[in-house]
């Protein structure tokens, strides 16, 4: 079946730093979704991204669509305690198919 | 407030039995999710609804069953056939069709067979 690929699988960074992590498909998707999990929490939405080459920004996050729309980039500017937890893209083909998830990149923030 | 609520937050379930885990939206969403979720690792879909009384196979559904007989509820029943049942389950919704695509998160239901 179709698959996300998320990189890097898990990441230990020092608070203030800035993060990349990003996400491929072998798939073009029309919707690209980036979601934080706390621990034994449900995933939240971050950002929503609908166009090849938008950028989008939430605070201190934003996330690109990718130009070729097999893939898309979350970025996380001067990291904070609280950013930890798992970061998951997920994509769709089209609002009839399903959402599919990436395997989801975990992030530790050392103090 | 407009949300998804799933409940139990726990459940413990002896080898053998089945149970069903809840899950009710009121955001008015037309599609529903159930995915499941092991130590470190992703989300894999058991089955989802589109719309009422249909729905699909994800790509896990053995030993799990689901009905949608309300655009609200979207119960999961982990049958005893399921033979790996301890996880965490996470139940969404999405509005789908022409209204958008982001899928909004229950809070989780751990289950722990015993």
């Amino acid at each position: 079946g179709q698959q996300l690929n998320q990189s890097p699988q898990s990441m230990f960074i020092q608070e203030g730093e800035d993060v990349s992590m990003n996400c491929t498909s072998s798939s073009i998707f029309n919707t690209w979704l980036w979601y934080k999990q706390d621990p034994g929490e449900g995933p939240v939405l971050l950002i929503a991204l609908y166009k090849a080459g938008e950028l989008t920004s939430n605070g201190r996050l934003t996330a690109q669509f990718g130009i070729t729309r097999k893939d898309s980039f979350l970025n996380i500017s001067a990291s904070i305690p609280s950013d930890v937890g798992i970061y998951f893209c997920a994509g769709q083909k089209s609002s009839y198919d399903k959402v599919i998830f990436g395997p989801g990149t975990s992030l530790s923030v050392i103090p | 407030d407009g949300g998804i609520t799933q409940s139990p937050k726990y459940l413990f379930r002896k080898e053998g039995q089945n149970v069903t885990l809840s899950c009710e939206q009121n955001l008015n969403h037309d599609a529903m999710y159930w995915y499941r979720q092991d130590p470190g690792q992703g989300l894999r879909l058991i089955y989802y609804s589109q719309i009422v009384n249909d729905f699909q196979k994800g790509d896990i559904a053995e030993g799990y069953s689901v009905s949608r007989e309300k655009k609200e509820s979207f119960p999961l029943t982990v049958t005893s056939a399921q033979k790996n049942p301890t996880a965490f389950y996470l139940c969404a919704s999405s509005k789908d069709g022409t209204g958008g695509t982001e899928a909004f998160f229950g809070q989780g239901t751990r289950l722990t067979v015993v």
